[in-house]
């Protein structure tokens, strides 16, 4: 069993739908990070957070410590939002551990 | 947090030869770090390159395979060696936690 797991791996959806990713994790982490990939490779990190809620712009992402699960949200959703979402954890001092990713689809 | 060039985007390279992956961050970081995604995959880190150190190798990745160099705290470089056609991925640099773990555009790498 994969220490990060994410959930859906993939979704398809409509432009202006309400979109959620799930990430759960099984170990210990001092931080989180949802970050996004386009198709060309490059990542982006979207949040980072240890603790409640964080808001940019269309996107939100929660953390719940003692459940030991992350949510990331879309709202309002646009076809250039389609990309893979990554949920990594933070372990001890440095290192990443990465979830297999979301690929998210918007059609107009 | 730090910005990232990472040369070049893409390569096709033919067996046994080698390819050298590059690195330049806009800012003095400690810590960089050397990810493969393989297709389809998510990210797994290769090693975490210190200045003035050797770096630290990841159970399943090593050096003769993998050589880093770090010759400052801003720049870094990552040679895929021996190539086969199981190296093709896409490989990308990072900086550590006290940069926000800025990532680098990426190499996409086809062994051919």
């Amino acid at each position: 069993k994969n220490e990060v797991e994410q959930s859906p791996q993939n979704l398809t959806a409509q432009e202006g739908e309400f979109i959620t990713i799930n990430c759960s994790y099984s170990v210990g982490i001092s931080a989180l990070h949802w970050l996004q990939q386009h198709p060309g490779g490059g990542i982006v990190s979207l949040f980072m957070l240890s603790s409640g809620k964080k808001k940019h712009g269309r996107l939100i992402a929660t953390i719940n410590i003692q459940e030991k699960h992350s949510s990331l949200h879309i709202t309002a959703s646009h076809p250039r939002d389609s990309a893979v979402y990554i949920c990594a954890v933070i372990q001890g001092a440095q290192k990443l551990v990465f979830g297999q990713g979301t690929r998210l689809t918007i059609n107009p | 947090s730090a910005v990232i060039s990472q040369k070049p985007s893409r390569d096709i390279c033919q067996r046994g030869t080698s390819l050298t992956i590059q690195c330049q961050v806009d800012s003095q970081v400690t810590m960089m770090f050397w990810y493969r995604q393989q297709p389809g995959q998510s990210l797994t880190l290769i090693a975490t390159a210190n200045q003035g150190s050797e770096a630290t190798y990841e159970s399943g990745f090593v050096i003769d395979k993998f050589p880093i160099s770090r010759p400052n705290l801003t720049f870094s470089t990552l040679t895929v060696s021996n190539l086969s056609p199981e190296d093709s991925s896409i490989y990308l640099c990072s900086t550590g936690p006290n940069y926000g773990y800025t990532f680098g555009s990426g190499t996409r790498l086809t062994v051919v």
